[in-house]
C-alpha cells in the first residue's frame, strides 16, 4: 500500500498544455523529490526539496517547476508540454537526518505528450 | 562526480534457483550508503536492501543478500530460492553520506527474468 500518491497515473495531452502532476505523502517526511525515468531505463533527478519552501533542481535539466507549500504536498508542473517531455515521472520521499533512509517511491505518472 | 554500473541488462533465473545482480560504483569518498530498489512492472519500486559503507557485514533480508567489497567499489545482490514475484527491473543505487542525503545515483538497471 503506497504512503505516497501520484495523479494521474497516466496522462495524454497536446503539445502546449499547461498541466500538474500532483504528488502527496503520508508520512512527514521532509524530503522530496522529482525523478525522470525513461522505460526501463535509470532514474534521473529533476527537482528536490528539503521542506517547506525549499525546492531545487536536479541533475537533470527540466522545464518544469515545483512548489512545496505544505510537507506532505510536491506538485510538478510543466508550463507548456512537448513531445521530448514524453517520459514516466516518480514522485519520492525520504526521511531526514538518517543518511540510509530509502527513498519511498509513489506509483509514478506516465505523460505522453502528442 | 559519482557513477553506478549495472553491466547486466536482463538476467534470467529459474525458480527455486540462486541469482547473482551485479553493481559496481565509483566514488572518492570513504562513507556512503548503497541500495537495491526492485521495480515491478508498473507497481511502484520498493527498497530490498540497504548497506552502510562503514559496515563491514554484508546485509541480508530473508532471502537478499548482498556481496559488499569495498576496496574493489563492488555491491552484488543475491537472491535465493527464486520466485515468481521476484520478476522486476533491479536498480543499484549510491547516496554520499556527506551530501545531506538528498542526491542518490541510480544505476541503468537489470531486469530480472523468472522463469516457472
Amino acid at each position: 500500500e503506497a504512503d505516497i500518491y501520484q495523479t494521474p497515473r497516466y496522462l495524454v495531452i497536446g503539445t502546449g498544455k499547461k498541466i500538474t502532476l500532483e504528488c502527496s505523502q503520508t508520512m512527514g517526511h521532509d524530503k522530496m523529490y522529482w525523478y525522470q525515468q525513461d522505460p526501463g531505463m535509470e532514474l534521473h533527478l529533476i527537482h528536490y526539496s528539503y521542506g517547506v519552501n525549499s525546492t531545487e533542481k536536479g541533475d537533470l535539466s527540466s522545464e518544469s517547476t515545483v512548489s512545496r507549500i505544505r510537507t506532505e504536498h510536491f506538485p510538478l508542473t510543466l508550463e507548456s508540454a512537448r513531445p521530448s517531455h514524453t517520459s514516466q515521472y516518480l514522485c519520492a520521499s525520504s526521511d531526514r537526518g538518517l543518511g540510509n533512509s530509502p527513498l519511498h517511491f509513489g506509483n509514478g505518472t506516465r505523460l505522453t505528450v502528442t | 562526480a559519482q557513477t553506478v554500473t549495472q553491466s547486466q541488462p536482463e538476467m534470467s533465473v529459474q525458480e527455486a534457483e540462486t541469482v547473482t545482480l551485479s553493481c559496481t560504483y565509483d566514488t572518492s569518498e570513504s562513507d556512503y550508503y548503497l541500495f537495491w530498489y526492485k521495480q515491478p512492472p508498473s507497481r511502484q519500486m520498493i527498497l530490498v536492501i540497504r548497506q552502510e559503507a562503514y559496515k563491514q557485514q554484508n546485509a541480508t533480508e530473508n532471502r537478499f543478500s548482498v556481496n559488499f567489497q569495498k576496496a574493489a567499489k563492488s555491491f552484488s545482490l543475491k537472491i535465493s530460492d527464486s520466485q515468481l514475484g521476484d520478476a522486476a527491473m533491479y536498480f543499484c543505487a549510491y547516496r554520499s553520506a556527506r551530501t545531506g542525503g538528498f542526491k542518490t545515483i541510480f544505476g541503468a538497471g537489470t531486469r530480472l527474468f523468472v522463469k516457472a
